[in-house]
């Protein structure tokens, strides 16, 4: 069956603008994360759904940072006023139900901001 | 807060060798831990998942260890190829109802032909 997936795979922004990156986790998953890695560095847990609610946002930097997920199933991480320092690779990553599950994770949206 | 360590950060290894990377984290109150491998440009891969209640997990060549109470775990890797060449993290995912990983740095590992 089909994995996570993200789009756009790179996104190139200049500063102070807005952007959003889509989530589609694998069918039936109930558990939806997101991840910011920067380079040399492990990913950076910033949100966790289960199902369209946010169980834990305790990751996300600032109010600039918002994440939804209206329906259960595919998540949108939506960034206000883009700073050259949001530039990372943004991953997703789902699971079954949530907790002592395998997280399977997408190949990720690397977002630079010039 | 938790947090996760990985030596070395770095590792460059002739084919054929075992070898061992190591992972430590500062809570002992976690589910599970996880060793993921991660390509370059790519997003991660599970390898192995030990949940707190075990001590190891083995598939193929890899073997991974976890000492819940002294707060280390282990990822062996026999007979090494090539194609191994990776960066491998270790993440650790919270108790009290935590569902989010935390991350080592990871360990870059080059297997040279």
């Amino acid at each position: 069956g089909a994995g996570v997936s993200q789009t756009p795979s790179n996104k190139v922004t200049e500063k102070g603008k807005y952007v959003e990156l889509r989530c589609d986790p694998i069918s039936g998953h109930t558990a939806l994360y997101w991840y910011r890695q920067s380079l040399g560095q492990g990913p950076e847990f910033l949100i966790y759904f289960q199902g369209t609610g946010a169980a834990d946002d305790s990751g996300l930097p600032n109010d600039r940072f918002f994440a939804v997920r209206p329906e259960g199933s595919v998540s949108t991480l939506k960034i206000q006023r883009t700073e050259r320092g949001d530039s990372a690779v943004y991953l997703c990553a789902s699971s079954p139900s949530g907790s002592t599950d395998t997280q399977y994770f997408g190949p990720g949206t690397r977002l630079t901001v010039l | 807060k938790q947090e996760v360590t990985q030596i070395p950060a770095a590792l460059s290894v002739p084919e054929g060798e075992n070898l061992v990377l190591n992972c430590s984290f500062t809570d002992s109150a976690i589910y599970n831990l996880q060793w993921f491998r991660q390509d370059p440009g790519k997003g991660l891969t599970s390898l192995l998942l030990i949940q707190s209640s075990q001590r190891e997990q083995t598939s193929g060549r890899l073997n991974a260890s976890l000492d819940k109470s002294s707060g280390r775990s282990t990822l062996y890797i026999a007979a090494s190829q090539p194609g191994d060449s990776a960066t491998y993290l270790c993440a650790v995912e919270g108790g009290q109802g935590a569902q989010k990983l935390v991350f080592g740095q990871g360990t870059r590992l080059t297997i040279n032909p």
